[in-house]
């Protein structure tokens, strides 16, 4: 069975400061990956979308940048964070096609100070 | 017009109602309706998906398509307080991406 795996949980960072976070999945190869922040209390907003290796869309111009160096590894980040950026950062991943749904890691808690 | 449109509520039932969730979209071409639980805290986790017309039943739950009115809706029949919940409406774009809504807070009192 697929899994997927997000780390760190929870990160607390300065402004400033740079950002990696990570996500790969198992059990499935050349999965769509995605990349979505949700602000407290908001909606997912998508951030990046990868369907392989190296491949990377954009969907909100920001200070954020997200690779894929392996078919089933995906890696967020920034180089400066702004108070602005704190969030809950989701991975999910996809098989693609129009009727294929999302499944998401267990996220990670990010809180810029 | 936002893409996807919920309730934010909090919307409120008494255990064993039945909690009806609604969920219009703005793209004609939409394909594929999928809804997800959120719990306080946690990841969205997926529990329906419906692509035609009508009803679809899993369970406590079903989810339900009109196409011609652009709606989507979510029942839970003997809700219960674990079903207390954030859940989230989820509409495939004409560009094949998943377009959230905002979702919708359901408390399910004892």
């Amino acid at each position: 069975s697929q899994t997927i795996h997000q780390w760190p949980a929870t990160l607390v960072q300065p402004v400033g400061s740079p950002l990696s976070l990570e996500c790969t999945v198992e059990g499935t190869s050349n999965p769509n990956l995605y990349w979505y922040r949700q602000a407290a209390g908001r909606g997912l907003q998508l951030l990046f979308y990868s369907v392989g290796i190296g491949q990377i869309s954009s969907e909100v111009p920001q200070n954020l940048s997200a690779s894929r160096p392996q078919d089933r590894q995906f890696i967020l980040s920034s180089k400066k964070l702004l108070l602005s950026d704190s969030g809950f950062y989701l991975c999910a991943w996809g098989v693609g096609g129009k009727d294929s749904p999302l499944h998401f890691g267990n996220g990670t808690r990010l809180t810029v100070t | 017009q936002k893409e996807v449109e919920q309730n934010s509520g909090p919307l409120s039932v008494p255990e064993g109602a039945i909690a009806s969730l609604n969920c219009t979209y703005s793209d004609r071409g939409s394909q594929s309706f999928f809804w997800y639980r959120q719990y306080s805290g946690k990841s969205p986790e997926l529990i329906m998906f419906i692509y035609s017309n009508g009803d679809k039943e899993d369970g406590r739950f079903t989810a339900q398509l009109n196409k011609a009115s652009q709606y989507v809706s979510l029942l839970i029949r003997d809700s219960q307080p674990s079903d207390s919940a954030t859940y989230l409406c989820a509409v495939t774009s004409n560009t094949g991406k998943l377009i959230f809504g905002q979702g919708t807070t359901l408390q399910v009192k004892p």
